[in-house]
């Protein structure tokens, strides 16, 4: 079964300072990653979809990278500011016929002026 | 771009009663949907998969006679829990997908906060 795990659970840093969020899967067999925000009390915002075979995936001042063999994928989020604070759930499309996501955990980000 | 409603956007009922919720893809057919709980601090789990016109799909510890799902049309999933009580109080989100020769992307809805008191 795939399990996704979300590295750290929070994150505090100052207003400037670059964010780097990690997410882990343990079947490479994936047929996309997502990032989403999700601001308290609301749902999913969609930063970045990476498809298997790419290995990033670019906007703004947000980077996300693609590993399949290693079964990882990073959030960089460049020059980060207090709008940045939220949870960011990263989800793994399965290769099921269906489409189903297995979402992580999140972590929370708290970016201090 | 591609946008799924849900409706109401928060609801608060009485144990024992019974809440319906709406997930629309508002100018899209959806293939399939997909119906999510998330509880305070936690992340989202799949409850259920369903398609149009046939049974949904439940994951396991999911209880079907508890949450109903309704798929009655390419635009309209509905999400019924019978007899609520306290534990169910939670987030749900439903998720509806397009798929084509050249497409298959999910878009998630906004979500549908439940307070069971």
């Amino acid at each position: 079964k795939q399990e996704v795990t979300q590295i750290p659970a929070a994150l505090s840093v100052p207003e400037g300072e670059n964010l780097v969020l990690n997410c882990s899967f343990t079947d490479s067999a994936i047929y996309n990653l997502q990032w989403f925000r999700q601001d308290p009390g609301k749902g999913l915002t969609s930063l970045l979809l990476i498809q298997s075979s790419q290995r990033e995936q670019t906007s703004g001042r947000l980077n996300a990278s693609l590993d399949k063999s290693s079964g990882r994928s990073t959030l960089y989020i460049a020059a980060s500011q207090p709008g940045d604070s939220a949870t960011y759930l990263c989800a793994v499309r399965l290769t099921d016929s269906w489409g189903k996501f297995q979402f992580g955990a999140g972590t929370q980000v708290v970016v201090t002026p | 771009g591609a946008v799924v409603s849900q409706h109401p956007s928060w609801v608060i009922c009485k144990s024992g009663t019974s809440v319906k919720i709406e997930c629309r893809s508002l100018d899209f057919q959806a293939t399939t949907m997909f119906w999510y709980r998330q509880f305070p601090k936690q992340s989202l789990m799949l409850m259920a998969t369903s398609n149009e016109g046939s049974k949904a799909t439940y994951e396991q510890g999911v209880e079907k006679d508890k949450f109903l799902i309704n798929h009655a049309s390419l635009t309209l999933s509905t999400l019924t829990v019978t007899s609520a009580h306290p534990e169910d109080s939670s987030f749900y989100i439903c998720s509806a997908r397009t798929s084509g020769p050249s497409t298959d992307t999910q878009y998630f809805g906004p979500g549908t906060r439940l307070t069971v008191l």
